[in-house]
């Protein structure tokens, strides 16, 4: 089955810095790629997508690049505000399917 | 327009006791699927219904099972609870084979005792 990666495990940036948070997938059947943002006690939140056939995607300060060939996406938020603090998840599912396979977060904390 | 409704939102129950969570789906959504977030973790895939069957099972024991009525709301029964089954039950409902649609309830926490 799929198998998704995905690090660091704990980011802590300044106000106004940028973030990066990398993962990878193994299932090269897998065609769609969301990102989550979990805080403390809420349901998981989509942020923003991407499908296999677009390389980059962005959302005002958020965006999403997909290299296929390395099974590699990254989430970028840039302009960093203390309300970005929060578990962010990578996930991944396969063409024809509506299931998700996690990674196991990345928890931002932004200092202002 | 309401999201996805979970009950209940906290409950604790005894090692071997057996647990019914319950979940409405968006309005719209046919196929709801549960997923446990162990703490600490990304929520992991127990199974998925859609027209009143299981159509996925990830790797959970078949302590673990469920049921979608015909109104397209769900169940999640764990029976023989286990410490390790301390979690947060996330149901979400989407339309069929879109996951582009999913959209998670708040979950409800069991703890075990």
């Amino acid at each position: 089955g799929e198998n998704v990666e995905q690090h660091p495990s704990t980011l802590s940036v300044q106000e106004g810095d940028s973030a990066v948070i990398k993962c990878t997938y193994s299932d090269s059947a897998s065609n769609y790629f969301p990102w989550y943002k979990q805080e403390l006690g809420k349901r998981p939140q989509l942020i923003i997508d991407i499908r296999s056939n677009v390389g980059e995607k962005k959302d005002q300060r958020i965006a999403v690049t997909l290299n296929k060939t390395a099974k590699h996406f990254s989430l970028h938020i840039t302009e960093t505000q203390p309300e970005d603090s929060a578990v962010y998840f990578c996930a991944a599912s396969r063409s024809g399917y509506s299931t998700l396979t996690f990674g196991k977060g990345t928890m931002l904390l932004v200092s202002p | 327009d309401a999201g996805v409704t979970q009950s209940p939102t906290h409950l604790i129950k005894t090692r071997g006791q057996q647990v019914t969570l319950r979940c409405s789906p968006k309005s719209g959504h046919d196929t709801v699927s549960w997923y446990q977030q162990a703490l600490g973790q990304g929520p992991q895939f127990i199974f998925q219904y859609y027209e009143e069957e299981e159509r996925q099972r990830g790797n959970f024991p078949d302590r673990f099972s469920g049921h979608q009525f015909p109104n397209y709301s769900s169940e999640l029964n764990v029976n023989a609870l286990l410490l390790g089954d301390s979690a947060l039950y996330l149901c979400a409902s989407s339309l069929d084979r879109s996951p582009s649609t999913i959209y998670f309830g708040e979950g409800s926490w069991l703890t075990v005792v």
